[in-house]
């Protein structure tokens, strides 16, 4: 069945960098687009970027663009999010979420990881 | 920025049925937004339930039902089980990008 495993959340001090990672098994990696989602503590939520499963295209919502990549490794089958210039409001749980081909939504979704901004 | 409305909160009887909501502050929704529902517990992963306006993900109750209803995408839930009570989440591709409407808090009661 389809798993996905996101690590490398943490705590960062304001202007700092992370990079998250997302470990996908039981399908076919290379073949489908995928999302990270944020939700932070007590609040919605938030879609913050896409990457086509060719890695041609990536989306970004305005409160990252700039400051967040989205790549992808398929020899690994793994997603991942560089942050760099992070801030206060940048703290979430991090949910990476495979697509749902030709539907625009996912369908399936990782456990999340939290990363922290404070001083 | 596209803004994307949800009912805050609401409220239905164990058996009830009670349809949410999910408008665009400017403009209505269609099936060209590709509407897709989520169901969020704290502390786990979100779960979807609808993609593509109506058709039901894999596993999901056929008591979730998804539509548009005038100018909004909409989420029905028939005959509403105590484990339905839990935060709701739509949303809409928007060409470029993907946006979530605010949540709505649904109580079972």
């Amino acid at each position: 069945q389809v798993q996905l495993v996101e690590s490398g959340g943490g705590v960062v001090q304001p202007g700092g960098s992370l990079r998250l990672s997302c470990a996908g098994s039981g399908f076919t990696f290379s073949s489908y687009g995928m999302h990270w989602v944020r939700q932070a503590p007590g609040k919605g939520l938030e879609w913050v970027t896409f990457i086509r499963y060719d890695g041609n295209n990536k989306y970004y919502a305005d409160s990252v663009k700039g400051r967040f990549t989205i790549s992808r490794d398929d020899s690994k089958s793994t997603l991942f999010l560089q942050m760099n210039s992070l801030r206060p409001e940048d703290t979430a749980v991090y949910y990476c979420a495979k697509e749902l081909v030709g539907t625009s939504a996912s369908d399936s979704w990782g456990q999340g990881t939290l990363v922290t901004v404070l001083s | 920025q596209t803004v994307v409305t949800q009912e805050p909160s609401f409220s239905v009887s164990p058996g009830g049925t009670v349809t949410l909501t999910c408008g665009l502050a400017s403009a209505s929704v269609s099936t060209s937004n590709y509407p897709s529902w989520y169901q969020k517990i704290p502390g786990q992963a979100p779960r979807t339930l609808i993609y593509s306006t109506k058709f039901r993900s894999s596993g999901v109750p056929d008591r979730f039902s998804g539509s548009i209803l005038g100018n909004k995408a909409a989420l029905t839930i028939t005959g509403a089980q105590a484990d339905d009570e839990s935060d709701y989440y739509c949303m809409l591709y928007m060409g470029t990008s993907w946006v979530f409407g605010g949540g709505t808090k649904l109580t079972v009661l």
